[in-house]
């Protein structure tokens, strides 16, 4: 079975850029969750998408942060601008229900 | 509302030894509640979970975990210690159905040689 595949691995930009994620969950699950892992902590939900639908986005920075499930697959999250402190692991993560999430390798992005 | 705890940002332990990472937890509603691990630039990897059946849940690479209501507690154990185990380790609570999936801190184990 694959696994959650995510990309890019690794991501630099300058601040005030714009930078896009994208995530291809597990087949046939439909809840799909971003999160963000600043180092030394531990991941907080940025999103849940129950299909193509958002079930949980209040902490998410709307400002500045986007997501999307078109067609109820894979996502793709957004910053625009970024700042300094988005620099964190993003990691997306699926689940068939709403219990066992099974995560990507994240995507590691640096803002300079 | 649901939140984790994790006891200890870091613990060391001897290879061989006892390994006890502490989790306590509040939640409104019946929990579930897992055990991951992360190594070094990886993703997390779910090492168990309880979802209201055994309250003693075994799990991989020799890690156990008990429910304790009482106690609105997880600890997660493994009586011998690896090098392997080397890892930062997180402890989550979910409610299920509409109920997002809350992480602690985590707890970064070393184990010595």
């Amino acid at each position: 079975e694959a696994g959650v595949a995510q990309s890019p691995r690794y991501k630099i930009i300058e601040k005030r850029q714009s930078v896009a994620f994208w995530c291809n969950p597990i087949s046939g699950h439909a809840t799909l969750y971003w999160y963000q892992q600043i180092l030394g902590q531990g991941p907080k939900l940025l999103i849940q998408f129950q299909n193509n639908g958002v079930v949980d986005d209040s902490q998410l920075p709307k400002d500045r942060f986007s997501a999307e499930r078109l067609k109820g697959v894979d996502s793709t999250l957004k910053i625009q601008p970024a700042k300094l402190e988005d620099s964190a692991v993003y990691l997306c993560a699926s689940s068939l229900d709403e219990g066992e999430a099974f995560f990507g390798q994240g995507t590691r992005l640096t803002v300079v | 509302a649901q939140s984790v705890t994790q006891l200890g940002s870091h613990v060391s332990v001897s290879e061989g030894a006892l390994v006890l990472l502490r989790c306590n937890y509040s939640s409104s509603v019946p929990p579930y509640l897992f055990w991951y691990v992360q190594y070094p630039n990886q993703g997390l990897q779910l090492l168990l979970k309880y979802t209201s059946a055994a309250t003693l849940v075994k799990g991989i690479n020799g890690f156990e975990a008990e429910f304790k209501k009482s106690e609105t507690s997880f600890h997660l154990t493994k009586p011998s210690a690896h090098m392997s185990d080397a890892a930062e380790y997180f402890c989550a609570v979910s409610g299920g159905g509409g109920f997002k999936t809350i992480f602690g801190a985590g707890t970064r184990l070393f184990v010595k040689a």
